[in-house]
């Protein structure tokens, strides 16, 4: 079975841009989780989706949204992108024992 | 808010020596997770521990939840090369929203 897939794996943005990231769970997870981690610090969780529900969020500005499709991929934008948006964003996945599958990430560059 | 401090944030060992990574929470959480993180990698799930003073091993790891679920401990005997890496606790806040400590990177000296 598959993983947690995201992609694009690298991209660089400029200032200002905005910035659309996805992430496919493992087969028969409904729950999706996005997290940013930036270089040397721990994941700093941003929202949480379930069943296309968002279920939670974090202390990120409005200019970070997402959703969830039918499927149960999801997408996370971030719109006006600053400098300090530049980070590994990682989705999450999990299932009944809320074990968390992280993807590889995708690493965002902000110039 | 909530926050999960982890310490040591560095740990120099040499190959052999047992390391300890240290992890407390401002809040009571209603579970802790550890991971590890690889240079250049995504963090990978180790454990869950759910229960008061509940104390899990695997191989040469032991995991430890405390009695008031608010602190957690990663005990590694005997490292080796193989251990090198950044160890995450993420505690369950609520039921939805996992907090991650601030890492303790381990640095193994062959």
């Amino acid at each position: 079975d598959a993983g947690v897939t995201q992609s694009p794996t690298h991209l660089i943005k400029t200032r200002g841009q905005q910035v659309t990231l996805r992430c496919s769970p493992i087969s028969g997870h409904k729950s999706v989780s996005w997290y940013q981690q930036v270089l040397g610090q721990g994941p700093q969780f941003i929202f949480q989706y379930y069943e296309k529900e968002e279920r939670g969020r974090g202390n990120f500005p409005d200019r970070f949204s997402a959703r969830q499709f039918p499927n149960y991929s999801s997408e996370l934008n971030v719109n006006a992108l600053l400098l300090g948006d530049s980070a590994l964003y990682l989705c999450a996945s999990s299932g009944r024992k809320d074990t968390i599958y992280f993807g590889e990430g995708s690493w965002l560059t902000v110039v | 808010g909530q926050q999960v401090m982890q310490i040591p944030q560095y740990q120099h060992v040499q190959e052999g020596e047992d390391f300890t990574t240290y992890c407390n929470s401002s809040t009571t959480l209603s579970n802790i997770q550890w991971y590890k993180q690889r240079p250049g990698g995504h963090p990978v799930f180790l454990i869950q521990l759910v229960k008061s003073g509940e104390v899990k091993k695997q191989k040469r790891l032991t995991f430890q939840f405390g009695e008031a679920k608010k602190n957690s401990s990663l005990h590694i005997t005997a490292t080796q090369t193989t251990d090198v890496g950044t160890y995450f606790c993420a505690g369950l806040w609520g039921t939805y929203k996992y907090i991650f400590g601030t890492g303790t990177r381990l640095k193994v000296l062959a």
